[in-house]
């Protein structure tokens, strides 16, 4: 099974700063067939279910802001939050995709400082 | 727009049996596959498995087998997840999620408890 280890598992940005997450695989997601990595970020709010942000690794999804970006390749992946607002107080995970049992991280709990 | 609507709330006691269903609207419903995802009180997202929409084959995580099955019904556009010999440790939010990549969208959840 791929092991998703994101880090860190909780952070605190002050408002309009930068956030950072980290995402590493375990074995390589990156499908060369057609040059994707089978990577997706999701955000869960509070009692709410998760939600696609990104796919691909760095394919933002129709409606999410563009201050949310992912990048990355092979085994080590970031989603990063340019200027963190209120409304992206939330838990990310990152997901893979590229084989069974699908896997995802442990999670990172974003928080206003 | 496609959209997943889960059944409500169960409480049981141990040893019982549930059915949760994930009904689909919005899209073509053989054409991608559906996911189940546990997340256990507090913690983080478990992938239970998958139903292949157009065979109706499913395929269990490790840990999700023997107690869990996912079953179809293609005329109502729903998938069920049927839980049997309940324990406490099966409370839980279950989720559906359409996709046979990344998940895309997600049922609003279906929370289950497990208690006498």
């Amino acid at each position: 099974d791929i092991v998703m280890t994101q880090s860190p598992d909780s952070l605190a940005v002050s408002l309009g700063a930068r956030a950072t997450i980290s995402c590493r695989s375990s074995q390589n997601v990156l499908y060369r067939s057609n040059g994707k990595n089978l990577l997706a970020w999701y955000q869960q709010k509070p009692g709410q279910p998760p939600k696609l942000l990104i796919s691909w690794a760095s394919t933002r999804e129709s409606g999410v802001p563009d201050r949310f970006s992912g990048s990355g390749s092979g085994t080590d992946f970031t989603l990063t939050i340019s200027s963190l607002q209120a409304e992206d107080v939330a838990v990310y995970y990152c997901h893979q995709y590229y084989s069974h049992p699908r896997t995802f991280g442990r999670g990172t709990k974003v928080e206003i400082k | 727009q496609a959209q997943l609507v889960q059944s409500g709330s169960e409480l049981k006691n141990p040893g019982a049996s549930v059915k949760l269903s994930c009904k689909t609207s919005g899209y073509t419903f053989t054409k991608y596959a559906l996911n189940w995802v546990r997340q256990a009180p507090g913690q983080g997202l478990e992938w239970m498995g998958w139903i292949n929409t157009n065979t109706g084959n499913p395929t269990y995580a490790q840990g999700f087998t023997g107690r869990f099955v996912f079953s179809l019904d293609t005329s109502v556009n729903t998938t069920y997840l049927q839980i049997s010999s309940l324990k406490t440790e099966d409370t839980a939010v279950y989720y559906c999620a359409r996709g046979d990549y990344a998940y895309s969208p997600w049922g609003q959840g279906t929370q289950v408890t497990v208690s006498s």
